[in-house]
């Protein structure tokens, strides 16, 4: 079974421009969620996406938002880099409640210059 | 709102000696427990997790952890450890029924050593 992927790997840009980071669950899993982590600031959740809709959403401004597809991939949108966007955005995906695992993928390396 | 700390941001240890990794939370409704370790340049990988009943949890790689409401703690050990151990290791909690969103510790960096 393969596990859960987010492309690209690394990523650079500009502040001020915007970006889009994707992820593609375990099959089968419906739930998606993302992280933020910094060395600052730890791993911080941003938002769960589940049967494409938000179930659950972190503390972050309205620049950081995402979606679901109903095939259960997952994209995160971040507009108006600032150069605190810089961090490793992970995505972790589960069947559906939080007794369930979440399978954490190796996550996109966001750097903003 | 809930909160996880781990007092420890750094444990050395020697090869083959025991080790635990403190964890306590808090919250205002009961919470699901999680140990993940993060290698370099990886994601994160479940260890283990307390959802009810015994309050000693064995997870992957020889670790376990116990459950102490009392104390509201979860705290991690392993009796005897490996270099691969080598590793960032975060506890973490969730709500009962509230999705999937988990709240980490800061996290501890064991380091072994021969």
């Amino acid at each position: 079974k393969a596990g859960v992927t987010q492309t690209p790997r690394y990523l650079i840009k500009t502040r001020g421009q915007q970006v889009t980071l994707s992820c593609s669950p375990i099959s089968g899993h419906r739930s998606v969620s993302w992280y933020q982590q910094t060395p600052g600031q730890g791993l911080q959740f941003l938002f769960e996406y589940f049967s494409e809709t938000q179930r659950n959403k972190g503390n972050f401004p309205g620049r950081f938002s995402g979606r679901q597809f109903s095939n259960s991939r997952s994209e995160m949108n971040v507009s108006t880099l600032e150069l605190g966007d810089s961090a490793l955005y992970l995505c972790a995906s589960s069947f559906s409640g939080s007794y369930n695992e979440q399978f954490f993928g190796p996550g996109t390396r966001l750097t903003v210059l | 709102a809930q909160s996880v700390t781990q007092l420890d941001s750094q444990v050395p240890v020697f090869e083959e000696a025991p080790v635990e990794l403190r964890c306590n939370y808090s919250s205002s409704v009961s919470v699901y427990l999680f140990w993940y370790v993060q290698y370099p340049n990886q994601g994160l990988q479940l260890l283990l997790k307390y959802l009810s009943g015994s309050t000693l949890v064995k997870g992957i790689n020889g670790f376990e952890a116990e459950f102490n409401k009392s104390q509201t703690s979860f705290h991690l050990r392993k009796p005897s450890v490996h270099i691969s151990d080598t590793a960032e290791y975060f506890c973490a909690v969730s709500d009962l029924g509230g999705g999937n969103k988990l709240t980490f510790g800061t996290g501890t960096q064991l380091k072994v050593e021969l």
